[in-house]
């Protein structure tokens, strides 16, 4: 069984300063786990994802995210925000050992205020 | 360009009248899948294909039909909509996590079809 959670529905940040979206996650099985961005009225697309290598992992667009086993948690961060990461993020679990179906957080959506 | 495509973007239609989105993807991905969005829920996934005439129930199957006849294409199948089918959808694709030596794989997510079931 996997499931995931996003702590914060909404996250509101001024232009410049740092980003904090978290995810705390639960799985039976060694988790590979993924960010992704979806811009108003488009689809998803990957920021970065984590699958056993380095446990700090850089994605796209200055975001990175650290896997910590010992907290199930994989929080993603920015050191700056820009008014074009004002969007919604969706945290998402897959396991090796069990079914091929991935489980997506309930997003957060990011505020950026100039 | 690699991509995932869906067709209709955009559908209003009334309940009791089948209809099917299409999907394709031009990357040569066995692995497809559908999702649908709601406010507060994330994605939840309908239906998945490992390949060619293997398809398998995801968390929220019920009121969907799926089939995979060729790699490329992916069309759900709505026989009898419902209003609370109204939603938005998206199809996704990856190579075969089975096959590909990569445990899990990156999907590739279509732009979405917003469906309205009055």
């Amino acid at each position: 069984a996997q499931s995931v959670t996003q702590l914060d529905s909404h996250v509101s940040v001024s232009e410049g300063t740092p980003v904090l979206l978290r995810c705390n996650y639960s799985s039976s099985y060694s988790p590979s786990l993924f960010w992704y961005v979806q811009h108003p009225n488009k689809g998803l697309q990957l920021l970065l994802k984590y699958t056993s290598a380095a446990t700090l992992v850089k994605g796209i667009n200055g975001f990175e995210a650290e896997f910590k086993k010992s907290e199930t948690s994989f929080h993603l961060t920015k050191p700056s925000a820009h008014m074009s990461d004002a969007a919604e993020y969706f945290c998402v679990v897959t396991s090796s050992g069990g079914s091929y179906i991935p489980t997506f957080g309930r997003g957060t959506s990011l505020i950026v205020h100039p | 360009e690699a991509q995932v495509t869906q067709n209709p973007r955009y559908l209003i239609t009334v309940t009791g009248k089948k209809l099917t989105v299409t999907c394709s993807q031009n990357m040569n991905h066995e692995y497809m899948s559908w999702y649908r969005q709601d406010p507060g829920l994330g994605l939840r996934q309908i239906y998945y294909s490992m390949n060619v005439e293997v398809t398998d129930k995801g968390d929220v199957p019920e009121g969907y039909k799926v089939s995979r006849k060729e790699k490329r294409n992916f069309p759900l199948i709505l026989e009898s909509p419902s209003p609370n089918q109204t939603s938005l959808y998206f199809c996704a694709s990856s190579p075969n996590p089975l096959t590909s030596g990569s445990p899990q794989e990156t999907q590739y997510f279509g732009p979405g079809t917003r469906l309205l079931v009055l």
